[in-house]
């Protein structure tokens, strides 16, 4: 039930857009994004509840296709400080609490 | 201020012995959590608890124990029977299907 992301790695330049994708096998209740760099306890980003909702946070974007049971998360214009890893986290319906993570995608910005 | 709290940051262990990493949290969350990551790996579950007195095993609940006697503590003892504990520990709470505060982490090495 471990969400499925992708790509694994990304490199980017400076001011480059990318994309992060996130599956799942499950009907999904929400998805969480998160940035962790390392060593650091990952911070949060955005929070997605089912209903095709999509959030911004300065350049950073999602979306969620409860129906596809996936999420995008768009970073445009990427900064230096976009560098790190990004984690999908996912929770199925019912009344759970629980959030299982994807493995990660590990985006380098170079200048 | 509020926010989580794990000690310690780090902890060396021989084998055969059992440790326990400490969690607190001020913010009067309902639902802890705790997970593991190995480097270049995700976060993987091992333990949640939604309410004081409950908890529910996570994916890789083998070899943790875990108890939730106040609302506001959720301590994670790594057994013995853990054959290969050495990793980076992550506590974790929230509000009722809300984003995840992060504690700093208890890295924890087996000599």
């Amino acid at each position: 039930q471990q969400p499925v992301q992708s790509p694994q790695a990304v490199i980017l330049r400076e001011g480059e857009d990318a994309v992060i994708n996130c599956s799942s096998s499950k009907a999904l209740y929400s998805v969480h994004w998160y940035r962790q760099k390392h060593g650091e306890a990952p911070v949060f980003l955005m929070i997605l509840l089912k209903g095709g909702e999509q959030k911004g946070h300065e350049k950073i974007s999602a979306s969620f296709n409860e129906k596809k049971q996936q999420s995008s998360l768009y970073l445009t214009a990427s900064q230096l400080s976009y560098s790190g890893t990004y984690f999908c986290g996912t929770e199925m319906g019912g009344a759970t609490n629980k959030l299982i993570f994807g493995t990660g995608t590990l985006l380098a910005v170079q200048p | 201020d509020g926010g989580i709290t794990q000690s310690p940051k780090y902890l060396f262990r021989k084998e055969g012995q059992n440790v326990t990493l400490s969690c607190e949290q001020n913010l009067n969350h309902d639902a802890m959590y705790w997970y593991r990551q190995d480097p270049g790996q995700g976060l993987r579950l091992i333990y949640y608890s939604q309410i004081v007195n409950d908890f529910q095993k996570g994916d890789i609940a083998e070899g943790y124990s875990v108890s939730r006697e106040k609302k506001e503590s959720f301590p994670l003892t790594v057994t013995s029977a853990q054959k290969n504990p050495t990793a980076f520990y992550l506590c974790a709470s929230s509000r009722y299907r809300e984003r995840l505060f992060f504690g700093e982490g208890s890295r924890l090495t087996v000599l």
